[in-house]
């Protein structure tokens, strides 16, 4: 069955950077698109970015748009968040979730259980 | 920038129905869109119930279904249980290739 495991976050200072992985197994990784989806502390969810499935297409939201860079493995599995210039709006339970198939219009349909980062002095 | 609306709130009594709605502050949703809706109990991670407007996901109970009302997309729930009190969000497709999720609805079953 399809498992995304999430890994790298952590507490942070403002202005430093980070990288998230989600490692993925139970499909063909390299035929899906994969998306990042955060969610701030008792806030609602917030889709941040997404990836097609052979990494030339990549779409992000506004808030993180110039800071955040996703990209994806397809030789280990793995899709990337690389999250720069972090500030304390950044805070949030990380997701990352397949689509339903391999361009960025499509829609998450599997998640993983998510990776919490803190930025905070 | 787009805001796609949802209720804040709704209550619902077991067995009851319950439609929540998911519009845009500007225009009407369509199938265009792809509205998809998820489901997310405190400390989890969301639950994909439907996608493309009215697709179920595998193992998602026949009481949950999705469509066009007017100019929303719609999540209908018929015969609510008690472990349908969740919180319940949208997401639609922008057609500059961006995602927006609406600000989800907490519905109560009482």
């Amino acid at each position: 069955q399809v498992q995304l495991v999430e890994s790298g976050g952590g507490v942070v200072q403002p202005g430093r950077s980070l990288r998230l992985s989600c490692a993925a197994s139970g499909f063909t990784f390299s035929t899906y698109a994969m998306h990042w989806v955060r969610q701030a502390p008792g806030k609602g969810l917030e889709w941040v970015a997404v990836l097609s499935y052979d990494g030339n297409n990549k779409y992000y939201a506004d808030s993180v748009k110039g800071r955040f860079t996703i990209s994806r493995d397809n030789s280990k599995n793995t899709l990337y968040l690389q999250m720069n210039s972090l500030r304390a709006e950044d805070t949030a339970v990380y997701y990352c979730a397949r689509a339903y198939s391999s361009g960025t219009y499509y829609y998450p349909t599997h998640w993983g259980q998510g990776t919490l980062v803190t930025v905070s002095s | 920038q787009t805001v796609v609306t949802q209720e804040p709130s709704f209550s619902v009594s077991p067995g009851g129905t319950v439609t929540l709605t998911c519009g845009l502050s500007s225009g009407s949703v369509s199938t265009s869109y792809y509205p998809s809706w998820y489901q997310q109990t405190p400390g989890q991670a969301p639950r994909t119930l439907i996608y493309s407007t009215n697709t179920r996901s595998s193992g998602v109970p026949d009481r949950f279904s999705g469509s066009i009302l007017g100019n929303k997309a719609a999540l209908t729930i018929t015969g609510a249980q008690a472990d349908d009190e969740s919180d319940y969000y949208c997401v639609l497709y922008m057609s500059s290739g961006i995602w927006v999720f609406g600000g989800g609805t907490k519905l109560t079953v009482l």
